[in-house]
């Protein structure tokens, strides 16, 4: 069974300085990786997702995220956080081979602090 | 574009009542599905249509909830009769063909539905 797994409920960071959001996954065969972001009484709007290749993935507002498959991992960053970028993120997977059924983790809510 | 349109965006109702959430899907989008969130279970398939067929129901709590879609450009989900912990905001979200995996799904903004 797929599942994805975000070990913080909550990441804090002062502006200006790197932030990252972990997600681990688990999948049978390929994954494909997806990043949302969610703001306060808003739907989830779509940040990134890797599905092959390099293994690093740009997405918008300046954030990125690493594929790593040893790890199952695929954490989100990005250099400089702004306070604007506080928010909920969710990240997601579905099996390559499979019709798009997303399964998401539960959350990580970042704050990004003046 | 519009992006994907939901509508009521918040709705109030009383046990028992009956309840129907609409959605319109990105144009040229030929598959649409609906997701509940809530604090306790996170966010949830419920159901995915693909060319106005539905595919996999299988995120369906139980009969009091149905969802049709008569047409590529519209998509109901009812909920009859509603109970409390029906309370949840529901997204719909489209993708392009849905056929296989690695596809963006485009977000509506959800609606709000508090069952009192």
């Amino acid at each position: 069974a797929q599942s994805v797994a975000q070990p913080e409920d909550q990441v804090n960071v002062a502006e200006g300085n790197p932030l990252t959001v972990k997600c681990t996954y688990s999948v049978s065969g390929n994954p494909y990786l997806f990043w949302y972001v969610q703001y306060p009484n808003r739907g989830l709007q779509f940040l990134l997702k890797y599905i092959t290749g390099d293994n690093l993935v740009k997405g918008s507002y300046g954030f990125e995220a690493e594929f790593n498959k040893s790890q199952t991992s695929f954490h989100l960053k990005k250099p400089s956080a702004l306070v604007s970028d506080s928010a909920l993120y969710f990240c997601a997977v579905t099996a390559a081979g499979g019709y798009n059924k997303l399964i998401f983790g539960a959350g990580t809510r970042l704050a990004v602090h003046p | 574009d519009a992006g994907v349109i939901q509508s009521p965006r918040h709705e109030v109702t009383e046990m028992g009542q009956e309840v129907t959430l609409r959605c319109k899907p990105i144009s040229g989008h030929n598959s649409l599905f609906w997701y509940r969130q809530t604090m306790m279970r996170g966010l949830e398939l419920l159901i995915y249509f693909n060319n106005n067929v539905p595919i996999d129901d299988s995120g369906m709590p139980e009969d009091r909830f149905s969802a049709k879609m008569p047409n590529a450009s519209f998509s109901t989900l009812k909920i009859q009769p509603s109970e409390p912990r029906d309370s949840a905001v529901y997204f719909c979200a489209s993708s392009q063909t849905g056929g296989l995996g690695g596809e963006t799904q485009y977000f509506g903004p959800g609606t709000r539905l508090l069952v009192l």
